[in-house]
């Protein structure tokens, strides 16, 4: 069964409005999780690893201002798209690491932003 | 170059057909490599995992790893149509981040 839920799974909102979207690892206390986006026929790309308790490490080009990530809990984390754009719509993934260094992925959120 | 390539397809075949996936990659310090199945409009499910060079198999899947050539495969046998959807090589270096091919999307026609 799942491991990693999210939601919603999708969402649409206006531009300039802000998009909370959670991440919950269902069997395991996961101190790291990772958020990842993917455009349509595009690869996915980590956009930050988000660790319990203290900041997330954003990769470079990703503006940690508009995309919040908040690891408040071993089970949840939120990343919240602030000030949405129509650029901003894409398929947003969580994951978080499993046992034997692999991945486990989410469902995905898809964002569409009018 | 990117560093990984991945036809993105799209590749169609018949059911029951042999299926052949590929990647080639330029960093040779990647260890870990797997490959990942994505159906439409979700997430990623680990297919399979394996490290350094060599092959693999669980059932239909097999996967294979030429590290000196810089290029894995995944090889489904007997396909059926709910093999559909876009499978994803991704590779690592020790602990560091995932670097995920584009996608390959294939169709099983039946």
């Amino acid at each position: 069964g799942a491991v990693v839920s999210q939601h919603p799974s999708w969402v649409i909102c206006k531009s300039g409005t802000s998009v909370k979207i959670e991440c919950r690892s269902l069997d395991f206390q996961a101190t790291t999780m990772f958020w990842y986006r993917q455009f349509p026929k595009q690869s996915l790309m980590l956009m930050a690893t988000s660790n319990e308790g203290s900041k997330a490490t954003y990769e470079q080009g990703v503006e940690k201002d508009k995309f919040l990530i908040n690891h408040a809990s071993l089970t949840l984390s939120t990343l919240t798209v602030t000030s949405a754009h129509p650029e901003d719509s894409s398929f947003y993934i969580c994951s978080r690491a499993g046992a034997t260094d692999t991945q486990y992925f989410g469902p995905g959120t898809r964002l569409t932003v009018l | 170059q990117k560093e990984v390539e991945q036809d993105p397809g799209p590749l169609s075949v018949p059911e029951g057909a042999i299926v052949s996936l590929n990647c080639t990659y330029s960093n040779s310090a990647f260890q870990y490599f797997m490959w990942y199945r994505q159906y439409s409009r979700k997430g990623p499910e680990l297919l399979m995992y394996t490290y350094s060079s060599g092959n693999k198999e669980d059932g239909r899947f097999t996967a294979q790893v030429d590290k000196s050539s810089k290029y894995i495969s995944l090889f489904i046998r007997d396909s059926q149509p709910s093999d559909s959807a876009t499978y994803l090589c991704a590779m690592r270096v020790g602990n560091e981040k995932l670097t995920f091919g584009t996608g390959t999307r294939l169709t099983i026609i039946p």
